[in-house]
């Protein structure tokens, strides 16, 4: 099975300044999708940035960019002008593109953002 | 608002006992997503059901069933609940059966307590 590796448990970023989260994975396959899902306090999952890994092309969504390393098995999200509504915990996920019911998730990172 | 309605929101019961969760998938969707999260094993995928039909199955156990009912609704069956399966219940949903490159929907979750 896939594995989905978030190494930072816990950043903190000040407003207007960027931050960097992590997520790494483990599979064999060629054909699959990447995520990243923000959970706030609501504990509402909300989609923030999808990657499809046959594309080349880092992902962007406004303030939300990917670094798409499909060689190093990495795929960080970058987040700019962070503001304090983006303080929430932040899974990466992965799902197959062979068998893609089931996203795989990380354990996430809890994104904390200071005035 | 994804549009996924969970209900009820919160659930407190005892061990022991039986519990049903609902989910309402969005308009036009018909596939419907179980996750449970919890803080030990994250988020997981229990269940898929398509126009009716399961679909996939993920880290389920046998206490635990679902089903979709013609109208897309989906109910998803908790019995002999123990300690550990005090977490929070996610119901998504989908166009499609994901197949595709399709966005999932993720509800507000239901949140179980068994004491």
């Amino acid at each position: 099975a896939q594995t989905v590796t978030q190494s930072q448990p816990e950043m903190s970023v000040q407003e207007a300044e960027t931050v960097t989260l992590s997520c790494t994975y483990d599979t064999s396959e060629s054909d699959y999708y990447l995520f990243w899902y923000k959970q706030p306090p609501s504990r509402q999952m909300i989609l923030v940035i999808r990657q499809e890994a046959y594309k080349q092309q880092n992902a962007t969504e406004n303030r939300f960019s990917v670094n798409f390393q499909k060689a190093a098995k990495s795929f960080s999200l970058k987040i700019s002008d962070s503001q304090l509504g983006d303080a929430a915990m932040y899974f990466c996920a992965y799902r197959s593109g062979y068998s893609g019911y089931a996203l795989n998730f990380g354990k996430g990172t809890s994104l904390l953002v200071t005035p | 608002d994804s549009g996924v309605t969970q209900t009820p929101k919160h659930l407190i019961t005892a061990t022991g006992q039986r519990v049903t969760l609902r989910c309402s998938p969005r308009s036009g969707d018909l596939s419907v997503y179980w996750y449970q999260q919890s803080l030990d094993q994250g988020l997981q995928f229990l269940i898929q059901y398509y126009n009716g039909e399961e679909r996939a199955k993920g880290n389920i156990l046998e206490r635990f069933s679902a089903q979709q009912f013609p109208d897309l609704h989906s109910e998803l069956n908790l019995s002999s609940l123990e300690l550990g399966d005090s977490a929070l219940y996610f119901c998504a949903s989908s166009v499609g059966d994901l197949a595709t490159n399709e966005k999932l929907f993720f509800g507000s979750g239901t949140q179980l307590s068994v004491l």
